[in-house]
This record gives C-alpha cells, sequence and structure tokens, in this order.
C-alpha cells in the first residue's frame, strides 16, 4: 500500500535551517511528484512547491522561493525539503503529498512533521 | 494567484442532515477541483476531484458539483465521521490554491 513517512518534529531555533524527509513506499517512486503543503496552526492549506522525481524538476509557490529547496534521492525513494534562515512564521505542520499518475490531484498524504521554531 | 473563497467557514447540523458547503474561484478553472476532509490532528484526505468524481473508498453520500465558477460539496446524511475541516483546492494553475476551510460540528 502507498505510504509516506515523514521525519519526526523538529525543534530548531530562529536563522537556522532544518530539512524534512519524506520516504515513499507502495509504488514506483519516480511515476508520480512531490509536493510540499504548509498548514500553520488552526489554518488553511499552503502549497510550497513539487519535485519530480525522475528528473529532479523542481517548481516553488514564488512564496517559498528564498525559503524552501526539494531534492530527491531516487536510490532511497526519498523526498527532502530543506527550509532556510527559520523565523516564528515558519512554526507549522508540513506535509509531503503524492501527485501524478494520471490523477493530477494530492492522492496521498503524509502524516505531516510540527518544525516550532523557538529559541 | 487563483483565489478560493469557501463557504461557510464553520457549519453545525444534526445525524441525518444534509450538508453543502460551497467554494468559488476567482477565475474559471473549468472542472480542476478537489475537496479534502482533513480530521483533527490527520493529514487530509482527497473526497472529490475533477469537481464531480468521488476518490476511491470515499462514500457514495459525498458529491460534487460546478455551477460556473461555483463549486459544491454535498454530504447526503451526515455521519459522526464527517465531522472534521473541508478544503476545496484548485488544480488549474500553479500556485495550486486551497479555501480557508469549512469547520463542519454536530449539532
Amino acid at each position: 500500500q502507498v505510504n509516506l513517512l515523514q521525519s519526526g518534529a523538529a525543534l530548531v531555533k530562529p536563522g537556522a535551517s532544518v530539512k524534512l524527509s519524506c520516504k515513499a513506499s507502495g509504488y514506483t517512486f519516480t511515476d508520480y511528484y512531490i509536493h510540499w503543503v504548509k498548514q500553520s496552526h488552526g489554518k488553511s492549506l499552503e502549497w510550497i512547491g513539487y519535485i519530480n522525481p525522475n528528473s529532479g524538476y523542481t517548481n516553488y509557490n514564488e512564496k517559498f522561493k528564498s525559503k524552501a529547496t526539494l531534492t530527491v534521492d531516487k536510490s532511497t525513494n526519498t523526498a527532502y525539503m530543506e527550509l532556510s534562515r527559520l523565523t516564528s512564521e515558519d512554526s507549522a505542520t508540513y506535509y509531503c503529498t503524492r501527485f501524478g499518475g494520471g490523477l493530477w490531484y494530492f492522492d496521498y498524504w503524509g502524516q505531516g512533521v510540527m518544525v516550532t521554531v523557538s529559541s | 494567484d487563483i483565489q478560493m473563497t469557501q463557504s461557510p467557514a464553520s457549519l453545525s447540523a444534526s445525524l441525518e442532515e444534509i450538508v453543502t458547503i460551497t467554494c468559488q474561484a476567482s477565475q474559471d478553472i473549468g472542472n480542476w477541483l478537489a475537496w479534502y476532509q482533513q480530521k483533527p490532528g490527520k493529514s487530509p484526505q482527497l473526497l472529490i476531484y475533477g469537481a464531480t468524481s468521488l476518490a476511491d473508498g470515499v462514500p457514495s453520500r459525498f458529491s460534487g458539483s460546478r455551477s460556473g465558477t461555483q463549486y459544491s460539496l454535498k454530504i447526503s446524511r451526515l455521519q459522526v465521521e464527517d465531522i472534521g475541516i473541508y478544503y476545496c483546492q484548485q488544480a488549474s494553475s500553479a500556485p495550486w490554491t486551497f479555501g480557508g476551510g469549512t469547520k463542519l460540528e454536530l449539532k
């Protein structure tokens, strides 16, 4: 069965960076894009960007272009998102989600990882 | 960016009641519209895609419709397990955008 397993919660200091992981299983990793979505506490969902695991091509929401960097490791079926120069505004739950395969919507989601930025 | 305006922001309904949530797109998105359900502490789950198609495993009491740039999600007979927050999302063009959410509670 399809599963997207995300890394554990992170507590990071302002100004630091954090790298989140999303390990895919149960399907061919390179057949689907991986998108990342931000959800601030009690708020709606914001699309950050996506990566094509096959080519490494990325597309970012303009709002997150200088904040997020998406990469993949095809050998381990893992997608990564690095968030840089963290501030309190980056405290949120971040989800990875699968997209593609003829269904151009987010059909499977990771369990989410909470990032807390605090000194 | 395409704005998705969802209403109502919150809704209280009784079991077996018919519930309707709407989403207004700021421009034409065709049928590129999805609905997601998010239960407390959980990830969003795809309910409806292509404005009207039911995702795998979703009960048939859920349905989606479209009238121009207004989209609706209908729950024909509300069940306890339907409680949560519902989001619409446009997939017409990047950046993909979501509605503000509708919190559905039991009366």
